[in-house]
C-alpha cells in the first residue's frame, strides 16, 4: 500500500524556538494532506488541511500563525510550530488521501517542548 | 469488562474471545466510516471501512456493523489475539469532503 513518512519521529526543543515537521507521500502524489494533533490517551484532532499550491485551511480554534503549513510539492507538506511552548508538546500526525476513499497516515512525530 | 473514566474506555478480554468495540458518530450526513488501530507511539493503521449504503462488511477476523438509525458503528474482532491489543478509533467522513473526524477511541487489552 501507499506509504506516508514523517520526519523527525521525535524532537525536543526549547521554549521559544520553532520546529519544522515534514510529511511526505513516498510513492504517490497528494494535492491534499491533513495534519492532526493527539494528546496522550486522547483522540486525533484535525488541525488543518494542507493544500498544494494554495493556503492551508485551518480548523476552528487552531492558530494559523502558530502552526505554519506549507505544501511545497505534490509529495511534501511541512508543519512549523513557531515560538513553541510546553503546551505545544504533543504527537503530531499527518495523512494523505489515496485515489479511493482510503487515507494513509504517517507514523507521527513526538514533540516535546522544554 | 468495559469501563469508562477520565481516560480512554478500556475493553479487557481473554485471548480467543470475540471483542466488540462500539462507536457513536455525530454527523448524519457522514457517508463513509473507517476503523483504525493505533499502537503506542505509532500512526493509525487502517482496519476496515464501510460506506453508508451498507450495514455490514466483513474482513479477515473483523466485521464492521453500521446502524444509521441510531448513528452507531461497531467493530467485531473474532478470536482476539494479544497482538490485537491497541487503541481502536472509528472515524467518519462527511460526503464530498476528504477530512476525517475521529471518535474518542477504545483501548483493547488482550490477556494471554
Amino acid at each position: 500500500g501507499a506509504v506516508v513518512s514523517q520526519h523527525p519521529s521525535r524532537v525536543i526543543c526549547k521554549s521559544g524556538t520553532s520546529v519544522k515537521i515534514e510529511c511526505r507521500s513516498l510513492d504517490f502524489q497528494a494535492t491534499t494532506m491533513f495534519w492532526y494533533r493527539q494528546f496522550p490517551k486522547k483522540s486525533l484532532m484535525l488541525m488543518a488541511t494542507s493544500n498544494e499550491g494554495s493556503k492551508a485551511t485551518y480548523e476552528q480554534g487552531v492558530e494559523k500563525d502558530k502552526f505554519l503549513i506549507n505544501h511545497a510539492s505534490l509529495t511534501l507538506s511541512t508543519l512549523t510550530v513557531t515560538s513553541a511552548h510546553p503546551e505545544d508538546s504533543s504527537f503530531y500526525i499527518c495523512s494523505a488521501p489515496g485515489q479511493g476513499h482510503e487515507q494513509y497516515f504517517g507514523p507521527g512525530t513526538r514533540l516535546t517542548v522544554t | 469488562g468495559e469501563s469508562v473514566g477520565l481516560h480512554l474506555p478500556t475493553l479487557s478480554v481473554q485471548e480467543g474471545d470475540n471483542s466488540i468495540i462500539n462507536c457513536a458518530y455525530s454527523n448524519s450526513a457522514s457517508d463513509y466510516f473507517i476503523w483504525y488501530k493505533q499502537e503506542s507511539g505509532k500512526g493509525p493503521q487502517f482496519i476496515i471501512d464501510i460506506r453508508s449504503n451498507m450495514d455490514k462488511r466483513q474482513g479477515q477476523r473483523v466485521t464492521v456493523l453500521l446502524n444509521k438509525t441510531v448513528k452507531h458503528l461497531s467493530l467485531q474482532i473474532a478470536a482476539t489475539q494479544p497482538g490485537d491489543s491497541a487503541v481502536y478509533f472509528c472515524a467518519e467522513r462527511a460526503g464530498g469532503f476528504q477530512k476525517l473526524v475521529f471518535g474518542t477511541g477504545t483501548r483493547l487489552l488482550v490477556s494471554p
